[in-house]
Formats: C-alpha cells, structure tokens, sequence
C-alpha cells in the first residue's frame, strides 16, 4: 500500500498559485494519484486525479514527474474559499479499500 | 441526478447503545463506501459494498456492519457502542467498484457520551 506525505498546514494570500506537494516514494506500477478537498464538517470533494506527467481541469492542475514518486496540485489564483483541507491519495482505481487517507494540508488563505 | 444523502445529520448515544447510519448512493452508482473521521485526521476507512456484497473491509472490528439493498443504498451498523466511536462518519458512492473518483456525503455526526 503506497504511503503519502504532505505538509501539515500551508499559508498564502488571495489571488496567488498554491502548491502543495505530496510524496508517494513506494506507488506501485498501476496506482493513481487523486486529490481530495474537504471544508469542516462536509465530506471530501474530488479535484483531480492523474496517473503521470500533466492533468489539468478548471479546478486545479496535478503535476507528475516521470518517476512518479511525488506529485504537485496546482491551483491558481486562490480565493479566501480555497481556504480547506487537501489530501493526496495514491491507489489503484477500484481498491477504496486500501487507499489510506493521512491528516491531509490544511491549507489557509488570507486576504 | 441527486447527490449522496446520510442520515441523520447528528446523533447522540450511550455507551453500549447500537447505532443505524443510512446514505443513499448518487444516481447511477453501485458502490458505496464508508468512513470513519475522527476530529482533525483523515477519513479512515470501514468497508465497501458493491453490489449488495462487501469487497473490501478495513482495521475495524465485527462490531461494526453494513448491508447494501437492491437500490445501491447503504447502513452502516455500529453495535456495543464505545466513547471512541464519536466521530463523523462518511458515506462515499462510486461507479464501477469506486473505480477513479469517490462522491462522499456530508456525513453523520456521532456522539458517545
């Protein structure tokens, strides 16, 4: 099962590009790699998702190298609602049951 | 197309008490999932349905059980109740054994005192 590692908290102002970074050193050959936002007291809302190089949508963009041992969401000009926790799962599509779910980023923008 | 509804919003039990968690599943999906998210950590997650049948279960004990009915929704039964369950618990749906993305819930909120 692929472990995750991702900073605790982050800071950064409205109408800046945050990244977060995640590292995956163990993803196995078939895994994914999928981004998760939650708000407090809602359940997590999928952002994107990737398996190598670039993806991109009209929320965020995920950056993959080719060794696909870390992995950056991008997301531009951020607004005060941005404001969230983010989590970086890796896994082969199907298995929910061995994704494993850190205490993800907690991200914090100021105005 | 409905979203993923879980009821109840909030819940309060004894210790030792038995609990029903129910979530319907988002139009079209035939798997659901389900969470267990303690105050300031990640979901941690339960087990899975798929078709009425469980696929997938995680570190929780026997206590805890689920059942899928013919319309893909879902329970979520915790017996013997213990403090430590207090938390919120996450209903996710998903197409095709939760192949790419999961749909969650707002949750339930439960309480052990």
């Amino acid at each position: 099962l692929a472990k995750t590692t991702q900073p605790i908290s982050m800071d950064s102002y409205e109408g800046q590009e945050v990244n977060i970074t995640c590292s995956h050193n163990n993803i196995a050959t078939n895994d994914y790699i999928t981004w998760y936002q939650q708000f407090p007291s809602q359940g997590p809302r999928f952002i994107i998702q990737g398996y190598k190089t670039k993806v991109t949508n009209e929320v965020a963009s995920l950056f993959i190298p080719a060794d696909r041992k870390s992995s950056t969401l991008s997301l531009p000009r951020v607004s005060l609602s941005d404001t969230a926790v983010y989590y970086c799962l890796v896994g082969e599509p199907g298995s929910n049951y061995q994704l494993i779910w850190g205490a993800g980023t907690k991200l914090i923008i100021k105005p | 197309e409905t979203g993923v509804t879980q009821s109840p919003t909030h819940l309060i039990k004894t210790r030792g008490q038995q609990v029903t968690l129910r979530c319907s599943s988002q139009s079209g999906h035939n798997t659901v999932s389900w969470y267990q998210q303690a105050l300031g950590q990640g979901p941690q997650f339960i087990f899975q349905y798929y078709r009425e049948e469980e696929n997938g279960r995680g570190n929780f004990p026997p206590r805890f059980s689920g059942l899928q009915f013919p319309n893909y929704s879902s329970e979520l039964n915790v017996n013997a109740l213990e403090l430590d369950d207090s938390a919120l618990y996450l209903c996710a749906s998903s197409g095709d054994r939760g192949l790419y993305e999961q749909y969650f819930g707002p949750g339930t909120r439960l309480t052990v005192t």
